[in-house]
């Protein structure tokens, strides 16, 4: 069974703060995701990380996919009142029994103070 | 419009009573896929289809059914609902590429009184 351990679960923070929300597992994964979810809507995705350490910006946002694919962060730059959500991570694995499924993290509930 | 849409949006039941969740979706995803989601816990995965004539279970099948009416209908049905089962429940549509990425519905708040 893969597990991906998401930390924290909690992130309460002013406005103008950086942040790193984490997901690490001692699988190997052929892509990770990076989702955001707001109250009342379902998990959006945000971005697609495939190759061992790879970087990618999405405006303040860093994602990056650990060098051996088992690990990956997400950083945020001046952190805004907009940002606020839930984040959550997910595994995905081209065979074996986990084909066609992902494995999601237990989620990171970001607070943006103003 | 939502690319995959869910009824009801909401809805409170009692212990015993059998309940539908209906999945739709204009993708043209072959696979489609039932969670539930609880706090600190993620998203959890109850069954899952690659086509109409494939269903699996996933990890917390148990108390659950389904069912793959077409290609862009799945339902999930809770046959004798219990209050361990008041979650959210998402429904999410894919195709088959090396990422699998999920497009999920807006949710169902599920109330088992």
């Amino acid at each position: 069974t893969q597990l991906l351990e998401q930390s924290p679960q909690f992130l309460s923070i002013q406005e103008g703060e950086n942040l790193t929300v984490y997901c690490n597992s001692s699988s190997v994964f052929s892509s990770l995701q990076w989702y955001r979810q707001e109250p009342g809507e379902g998990p959006v995705l945000l971005v697609t990380v495939v190759t061992g350490g790879e970087v990618k910006k999405l405006k303040r946002l860093t994602f990056q996919f650990g060098d051996a694919r088992k690990d990956s962060s997400l950083h945020i730059t001046a952190a805004q009142p907009g940002d606020t959500g839930l984040y959550l991570c997910a595994g995905a694995n081209a065979g074996g029994t986990s084909y066609g499924k992902l494995t999601f993290g237990q989620g990171t509930i970001l607070t943006v103070h103003p | 419009d939502a690319d995959v849409t869910q009824t009801p949006r909401n809805r409170i039941t009692k212990t015993g009573k059998r309940i539908m969740l209906e999945c739709s979706q204009t993708k043209g995803h072959d696979r489609m896929y039932w969670y539930r989601q609880d706090p600190g816990l993620g998203l959890r995965l109850i069954y899952y289809s690659f086509d109409v004539k494939d269903i699996n279970k996933g990890e917390i099948s148990d108390g659950y059914s389904v069912s793959r009416q077409a290609q862009a209908k799945f339902s999930l049905s809770l046959e004798s609902a219990i209050p361990n089962q008041t979650a959210l429940y998402f429904c999410a549509t894919s195709v088959a590429t090396r990422t699998d990425t999920q497009y999920f519905g807006p949710g169902t708040r599920l109330t088992v009184l």
